[in-house]
């Protein structure tokens, strides 16, 4: 069965501790894999997408990669405007999407 | 630059009233989605529209019609509301049916009592 777990739930960090958030897929064939912010009372915004494993894509403080199995969200030296919940998504073969139930990032000054 | 754009952004019904949430994006996208967003249940796709003039069932699609009313509007009606479709909707909009991102609005959130 196609699924996509994120871990952890909740992460809470001080500003400037960097981390990881992590996605792990089990799909009948990747097309690809989507990386999203959601603020609070906002829709989902579009962050990276990773075809093959190996790929990594950067953006700021964000850096994503993606293996066989799973993709990590790193975050650098995180501020207080990171804190948002992130979710990965993953497109199989045969057209479903899967997203992930996601992280909720909180950064403390 | 607006993107995907949902109306209402807000809305309470009683049971059993019906209404229309509508969708336009202003990217030339080709398929567009429904999806619900519910606290421990995640996003769930209700009804998507891989081109214009076909629409298919999602994970969740009862109690819900669509209509793909050009290549820019996708609307999402519910004949009888029930409590339980009290969520955030969003809709979406991307490229292709593969490969491409999700393009999301910013939602509407409904309650039903």
């Amino acid at each position: 069965e196609d699924q996509v777990t994120q871990s952890p739930e909740a992460l809470r960090l001080q500003e400037g501790e960097s981390s990881s958030l992590n996605c792990s897929y089990t799909v009948s064939g990747l097309r690809g894999l989507f990386w999203y912010r959601q603020d609070p009372g906002k829709g989902p915004e579009f962050l990276f997408t990773l075809y093959s494993a190996g790929e990594e894509k950067e953006k700021e403080r964000l850096k994503a990669t993606l293996t066989k199995k799973e993709s990590f969200l790193h975050i650098t030296a995180p501020k207080p405007e990171d804190s948002a919940t992130y979710l990965c998504a993953v497109q199989a073969n045969g057209g479903k999407l899967i997203f992930g139930q996601g992280t909720e990032l909180s950064v403390k000054p | 630059n607006a993107g995907v754009t949902q109306t209402p952004k807000f809305q309470v019904l009683k049971t059993g009233q019906s209404m229309t949430l509508q969708c336009a994006q202003d990217m030339n996208h080709n398929s567009m989605y429904w999806y619900r967003q519910d606290p421990g249940m995640g996003l769930r796709l209700i009804y998507y529209s891989a081109s214009e003039g076909t629409t298919d069932k999602g994970e969740v699609p009862n109690g819900y019609n669509v209509s793909r009313l050009n290549k820019r509007e996708f609307s999402l009606r519910l004949e009888s509301a029930a409590p339980s479709q009290t969520s955030v909707y969003f809709c979406a909009s991307r490229w292709s049916s593969y490969n491409s991102p999700l393009h999301f609005g910013n939602g509407t959130r409904l309650t039903v009592t």
